[in-house]
């Protein structure tokens, strides 16, 4: 099955700084890349996805990058605020309509005002 | 709209009990998933339902794990007998379903925290 490893486990940054969460994964037939944020006791919500046929996309301060031939997407997050700080997990997805997905082990982000 | 509902949000038994966890997801919505997620990890996927059928329970480890969707909307998972193990998160989620086009987002519940003693 689908494997994806997820960079850095940990990471802080000062508030108004940018962060940047990469992804790797060995499936080629994946064609799904959502990002998700945890809070503690919360669930999972997504916050930006990418499809195969996309390279970039950008939500106000979140933009999300897929490099399919080195099979890697990232998480950037711009002007980082102390209410971004969450548990971020990558996923890939696979199919058309109904994905399955498979998450990485999470970024715990922590922003200090 | 009502998010995807589960229930109960907490539940601590002692070992070789058996529980179980009910879900309900957005309404329409066909393609119904178990995810369980330990403490630090993510989620890892444990079955998923088209409408009434597990169309894939391969993680699912069924000596002591099941699952029904009987009339293809409200879920349950139980486990029994529960292990020290088995204590985490189970999260139900949903979404709109294969043949519906692609790019489904899956929209998951609080989830029910699971400690097991």
């Amino acid at each position: 099955g689908e494997n994806v490893e997820q960079h850095p486990s940990t990471l802080s940054v000062q508030e108004g700084d940018s962060a940047v969460i990469k992804c790797t994964y060995s499936d080629s037939a994946s064609n799904y890349f959502p990002w998700y944020k945890q809070e503690l006791g919360k669930r999972p919500q997504l916050i930006i996805d990418i499809r195969s046929n996309v390279g970039e996309k950008k939500d106000q301060r979140i933009a999300v990058t897929l490099n399919k031939t080195a099979k890697h997407f990232s998480l950037h997050i711009t002007e980082t605020q102390p209410e971004d700080s969450a548990v971020y997990f990558c996923a890939l997805g696979t199919g058309a309509g109904s994905y399955q997905l498979t998450f990485g082990k999470g970024t715990k982000l922590s922003v200090i005002p | 709209e009502a998010g995807v509902v589960q229930s109960p949000r907490y539940k601590i038994i002692e070992k070789k009990q058996p529980v179980a966890f009910w879900c309900n997801p957005i309404s329409g919505h066909n393609t119904l998933y178990w995810y369980l997620q330990n403490l630090g990890q993510g989620p890892e996927l444990l079955i998923r339902y088209e409408n009434e059928e597990a169309v894939d329970d391969s993680q699912l480890p069924k000596d002591r794990f099941s699952a029904e969707r009987l009339k293809g909307v409200d879920s349950t998972l139980k486990i029994q007998p529960a292990e020290l193990g088995d204590s985490a998160v189970y999260l139900c989620a949903s979404s709109l379903g294969a043949g519906t086009g692609s790019g489904n987002t899956i929209y998951f519940g609080e989830g029910s925290w699971l400690t097991v003693v």
